[in-house]
């Protein structure tokens, strides 16, 4: 079984700005994936970006990294140069690589971004 | 190309009735998996389908059901409406079961149960 914990409801930031968004897991499993999700109003998520546990790099897809501390279980979220657009709920989840495993989410938090 | 496709949008329903749902996967996605997504208790795992055949299911209880044709089109169902069956129906398909393989998400069913 996996647990998934946001533990802040919502953050703003200013434009241009960079802010990180937590997140902690905890899972039995030792393959698994952990994923950043973005739902904006339009309620579809979308893949921010995705870390495989057993790459000790973190990933980067552009203006959005990782902080990803296996040991801690631990698996930030940085967002680089704010945008408008960058407004949404954010959750964070985790999926182990096992057979009939599911994506588990945590409970999202509201990112507002200041003009 | 097209992305994953859910009917209907919007879906206003009495305590008591049935109700279907719709998710057309991604051309040549194998996979689909839906979710619950409600204020209180965030977004849940219902079941997953894979090849016609459900592979993982989540807890909830017997009233929803799902199923996956041969084209990889899935529906779910809810029978005997509760007001707590409120929420937004996110499907997402994969090409097929594992993390590995991403997910596509839908833009979900919002379902009021009045």
């Amino acid at each position: 079984a996996q647990t998934v914990t946001q533990s802040q409801p919502e953050m703003s930031v200013q434009e241009a700005e960079t802010v990180t968004l937590s997140c902690t897991y905890d899972t039995s499993e030792s393959d698994y994936y952990l994923f950043w999700y973005k739902q904006p109003p339009s309620r579809q998520m979308i893949l921010v970006i995705r870390q495989e546990a057993y790459k000790q790099q973190n990933a980067t897809e552009n203006r959005f990294s990782v902080n990803f501390q296996k040991a801690a279980k631990s698996f930030s979220l940085k967002i680089s140069d704010s945008q408008l657009g960058d407004a949404a709920m954010y959750f964070c989840a985790c999926q182990s690589t096992g057979a009939n495993s599911k994506l588990t989410f945590g409970k999202g938090i509201t990112l507002s971004v200041r003009p | 190309k097209a992305g994953v496709t859910q009917t209907p949008r919007y879906l206003i329903k009495t305590r008591g009735q049935q109700v279907t749902l719709s998710c057309s996967p991604i051309s040549g996605h194998r996979s689909v998996s839906w979710y619950q997504q409600t204020p209180g208790q965030g977004l849940q795992f219902l079941f997953e389908y894979f090849s016609e055949t459900q592979r993982n299911k989540g807890n909830f209880p017997g009233r929803f059901s799902g199923r996956q044709f041969s084209n990889s089109r899935s529906e779910m169902n809810v029978s005997t409406l509760e007001l707590g069956d409120s929420a937004l129906y996110l499907c997402a398909s994969s090409l097929a079961t594992g993390p590995n393989y991403g997910y596509t998400f839908g833009s979900g069913t919002r379902l009021t149960v009045v």
